[in-house]
């Protein structure tokens, strides 16, 4: 069965402290992998696709990569306004168009 | 300016009373679904659309019915809401089924009393 699990659940860190989240998958045949931010109440923006392993991708503090079994989003000198929760899916082969999300990681940065 | 427009954003109902949450999107995307978001439970796709008069179910659709008679609204209808279906919404739409990033609306908060 096609699964997304992300840890931690929820990470604490003080502003400028650097850390990673991890999105681990087990699916049949990746086509792309998403990473979202989601604030509060609202609906998720997108962040990035990554296509294949060793595949990178950044934006400002935000630099995601992949394995065949893994993703990591890599947040370096957080500030505060980065908090959010973070969200991985998967969309694997077939036609359905169908993404598979995992529960996300809630990400809070103090100053 | 590209977007997903979902109204009404909140909603109190009571059960059994029909409801129809809508959604547009101005980027002209074939593909389109609908969510509800419940917490430990993550994002689950509950209809999704290929393209006008395609849709299917996704993994919740019990409770639930869609149309899109045009490529752009893709409505969530409720025929008889009852307590468990109180949730947040959220509608998506994406270029095509392929592998390419989908754009959320704002959400519609959803309560059945």
């Amino acid at each position: 069965e096609d699964q997304v699990t992300q840890s931690p659940e929820a990470l604490r860190l003080q502003e400028g402290e650097s850390s990673s989240l991890n999105c681990s998958y087990t699916v049949s045949g990746l086509r792309g992998l998403f990473w979202y931010r989601q604030d509060p109440g609202k609906g998720p923006e997108f962040l990035f696709t990554l296509y294949s392993a060793g595949e990178e991708k950044e934006k400002e503090r935000l630099k995601a990569t992949l394995t065949k079994k893994e993703s990591f989003l890599h947040i370096t000198a957080p500030k505060p306004e980065d908090s959010a929760t973070y969200l991985c899916a998967v969309q694997a082969g077939g036609n359905t168009g169908k993404l598979i999300f995992g529960q996300g990681t809630t990400l809070q940065v103090k100053p | 300016e590209a977007q997903v427009t979902q109204n009404p954003r909140y909603l109190i109902t009571v059960t059994g009373k029909k409801l129809t949450v809508t959604c547009s999107q101005n980027m002209n995307h074939e593909y389109m679904s609908w969510y509800r978001q419940d917490p430990g439970l993550g994002l689950r796709q509950i209809y999704y659309s290929m393209n006008v008069e395609v849709t299917d179910k996704g993994d919740v659709p019990e409770g639930y019915k869609v149309s899109r008679k045009e490529k752009r609204n893709f409505p969530l209808i409720l025929e008889s809401p009852s307590p468990n279906q109180t949730s947040l919404y959220f509608c998506a739409s994406k270029r095509d089924r392929s592998y390419n990033e989908q754009f959320f609306g704002p959400g519609t908060r959803l309560t059945v009393l």
